[in-house]
């Protein structure tokens, strides 16, 4: 059964640094993998989708990876601001595209906190 | 730029009532799906609808679980006899053809007392 887990749970960094935030999975039949990006109380504002056969994707200052092989995906922000103050979630759709019809499997998510 | 919006934005009910979640998809897309997230836990996936039928559904799209589309903008998730576990944030997404990302809307929050 397909588990995705995202550690740590929740992160603070100052200004300026650079966040990393990891997202594992135990089976490595994926179709694709999608970072979004939730403020309090708000929906998920979808940041970059990554393919089974892609091995980076980047927007702006975002960069994500996939390595299926050893079940992770890494969401890269350069340079941190205040406004990226919010929870990253991971969201994968597992097995092959004629295996569903696009159903997510997320993870918990990664709080993060970027301090002034 | 299009987005899905969801109403109400938070509804409040009694348990055994009977309440319907609305979502308007983005104008062409063509998948539909409905998630739910519990105060505190992972989202997770209810239905999928395609073509007017439910695709793909989860085990805890029971029975007490409709979807519907209407007409030609809304989609609609029923819930028939509500409980107080049912009480979460429900999101709507929609996705083009030939498309993977899914996008979502602001989410309808659920009371039930």
């Amino acid at each position: 059964k397909q588990e995705v887990t995202q550690i740590p749970a929740a992160l603070s960094v100052p200004e300026g640094e650079n966040l990393v935030l990891n997202c594992s999975f135990t089976d490595s039949a994926i179709y694709n993998l999608q970072w979004f990006r939730q403020d309090p109380g708000k929906g998920l504002t979808s940041l970059l989708l990554i393919q089974s056969s892609q091995r980076e994707q980047t927007s702006g200052r975002l960069n994500a990876s996939l390595d299926k092989s050893s079940g992770r995906s890494t969401l890269y922000i350069a340079a941190s601001q205040p406004g990226d103050s919010a929870t990253y979630l991971c969201a994968l759709r597992p097995g092959r595209r004629t295996d569903s019809w696009g159903k997510l499997q997320f993870g918990a998510g990664t709080q993060v906190v970027v301090t002034p | 730029e299009p987005e899905v919006t969801q109403t109400p934005s938070h509804q409040v009910t009694q348990m055994g009532q009977e309440v319907i979640l609305r979502c308007v998809p983005i104008s062409n897309h063509l998948y539909f799906y409905w998630y739910r997230q519990i105060l505190g836990q992972k989202v997770e996936f209810l239905v999928s609808f395609y073509n007017n039928e439910i695709s793909e559904k989860s085990e805890i799209f029971d029975d007490q679980f409709s979807v519907e589309r209407p007409d030609g903008s809304n989609f609609t998730l029923k819930i028939r006899s509500t409980k107080l576990e049912d009480s979460a944030m429900y999101f709507c997404a929609s996705r083009a053809t030939y498309a993977d990302t899914q996008y979502f809307g602001p989410g309808t929050r659920l009371t039930v007392l």
